[in-house]
């Protein structure tokens, strides 16, 4: 089966810094790679997804990058706020309705 | 609309009762899910249901049964709670990719 790692398991960033985390798949049939935020309490939420016919999509300061050949994307977060202290996950599935397999999350601490 | 709600918010359980933790959804989605969530092991899948009348076993299947009760429902049961079960449990709705999660319910069997 599929098997997401995701690093690193925290980040801490002054805020206005940017955040990059990083995730690797294993399954090449793989072609939906979704990002959820969790905040605190909460269920996670769907922020930003990437298909594998495209190598990076942005969202105002989120962007999410595809490498296909070497199996890993990244989340990228620019000018951080406090607002985005949150556990973030990376997942992977082959799209439909196809199970999807989480990443173990990054719990991101921006500091005001 | 109030998307996914799950019920109870919070239990505690001796080791050994049964309990059922409920889940509905009312954006008409085909695809419903049961997750659990434990520090450092991210989300795992317990059982999902494609479709309404079908349900199949996820990662982490032991221990638990599900019932797709109708479109809108899928409850998942502890028959013996054991300490490791001990988790948050999420449930998910999914229309195509994007799954919807519910607020979670944070169990605790001692």
């Amino acid at each position: 089966g599929e098997n997401v790692e995701q690093h690193p398991s925290t980040l801490s960033v002054q805020e206005g810094d940017s955040a990059v985390i990083k995730c690797t798949y294993s399954d090449s049939a793989s072609n939906y790679f979704p990002w959820y935020k969790q905040e605190l309490g909460k269920g996670p939420q769907l922020i930003i997804d990437i298909r594998s016919n495209v190598g990076e999509k942005k969202d105002q300061r989120i962007a999410v990058t595809l490498n296909k050949t070497a199996k890993h994307f990244s989340l990228h977060i620019t000018e951080t706020q406090p607002e985005d202290s949150a556990v973030y996950f990376c997942a992977a599935s082959m799209g439909g309705y196809q199970k999807v397999t989480f990443g173990t999350g990054t719990k991101l601490q921006v500091i005001p | 609309n109030a998307g996914v709600t799950q019920t109870p918010k919070f239990q505690v359980l001796k080791t050994g009762q049964s309990m059922t933790l409920q889940c509905a959804q009312d954006m008409n989605h085909n695809s419903m899910y049961w997750y659990r969530q434990d520090p450092g092991m991210g989300l795992r899948l317990i059982y999902y249901s494609a479709s309404e009348g079908t349900t199949d076993k996820g990662e982490v299947p032991n221990g638990y049964n599900v019932s797709r009760l109708n479109k809108r429902e899928f409850s998942l049961r502890l028959e013996s709670a054991a300490p490791s079960q001990t988790s948050v449990y999420f449930c998910a709705s999914a229309s195509q990719e994007t799954q919807y999660f519910g607020p979670g319910t944070r169990l605790l069997v001692l």
